[in-house]
């Protein structure tokens, strides 16, 4: 079985300051990450993966994911945050093989402040 | 290029109706997910088509619930009878071909049973 914790339901953050969303993950094999992000009344949009390459992703909108398999973490950071950046953020995991579908976290909201 | 596509956006109906959802996935993907995204239970995955394989339907929560996938395109979500439970955000996403492509969301369907 795998699953997917997403520390803090909600993070706070000022205009310029780093964001960082933690994420951390439990997979009998090794996974694949992904990390979307949610605005309102919109479906997900993916920022970024993992999948087995190098374990530093650069994404979109300038964020980035490191991939730690002795802390079993993908945490999400980006240097400077920008108002444009609030909408509830999620983690996921999928296996490799037939079993594809996204086991997500339980997601992460965004407030960045003027 | 076209994304995902779900219809209808909103959906309000009465308690023990059947409700039918429509996805039409992005040309040439392969794979096609149906998700449910509600307040008290966050995303869960509902049922994943691949190609002609049959399908995985691990996450259908009753037998109320049912999907088709026709000629390998568009898929319907069926809901019969339905509950006040049964009130989500019903997501569905497709992919290309490898445990490693990412799965593009659409909008979303939300449905709200009275």
């Amino acid at each position: 079985a795998q699953s997917v914790t997403q520390l803090g339901s909600h993070v706070s953050v000022s205009e310029g300051a780093l964001v960082l969303l933690r994420c951390n993950y439990s997979s009998s094999v090794p996974p694949y990450l992904f990390w979307y992000v949610q605005y309102p009344n919109q479906g997900l949009q993916l920022l970024l993966k993992y999948t087995s390459a190098a374990t530093l992703v650069k994404g979109i909108n300038g964020f980035e994911a490191e991939f730690k398999k002795s802390e079993t973490s993908f945490h999400l950071t980006k240097p400077s945050a920008h108002m444009s950046d609030a909408a509830e953020y999620f983690c996921a995991v999928s296996r490799s093989g037939s079993a594809r579908q996204l086991t997500f976290g339980s997601g992460t909201q965004l407030t960045v402040l003027p | 290029g076209a994304g995902v596509s779900q219809s209808p956006s909103n959906k309000v109906t009465e308690k023990g109706k059947d409700v039918e959802l429509r996805c039409d996935p992005i040309s040439g993907h392969t794979a096609l997910y149906w998700y449910r995204q509600s307040l008290g239970q966050g995303l869960e995955f509902l049922i994943y088509f691949q190609g002609n394989s049959a399908p995985d339907k691990s996450g259908l929560p009753s037998d109320r619930f049912s999907a088709e996938r026709t000629g390998g395109s568009v898929s319907t979500l069926t809901i019969q009878r339905t509950q006040q439970e049964d009130s989500a955000v019903y997501l569905c996403a497709s992919s290309g071909a490898g445990g490693n492509q990412p799965q593009h969301f659409g909008d979303g369907t939300r449905l709200s049973i009275l």
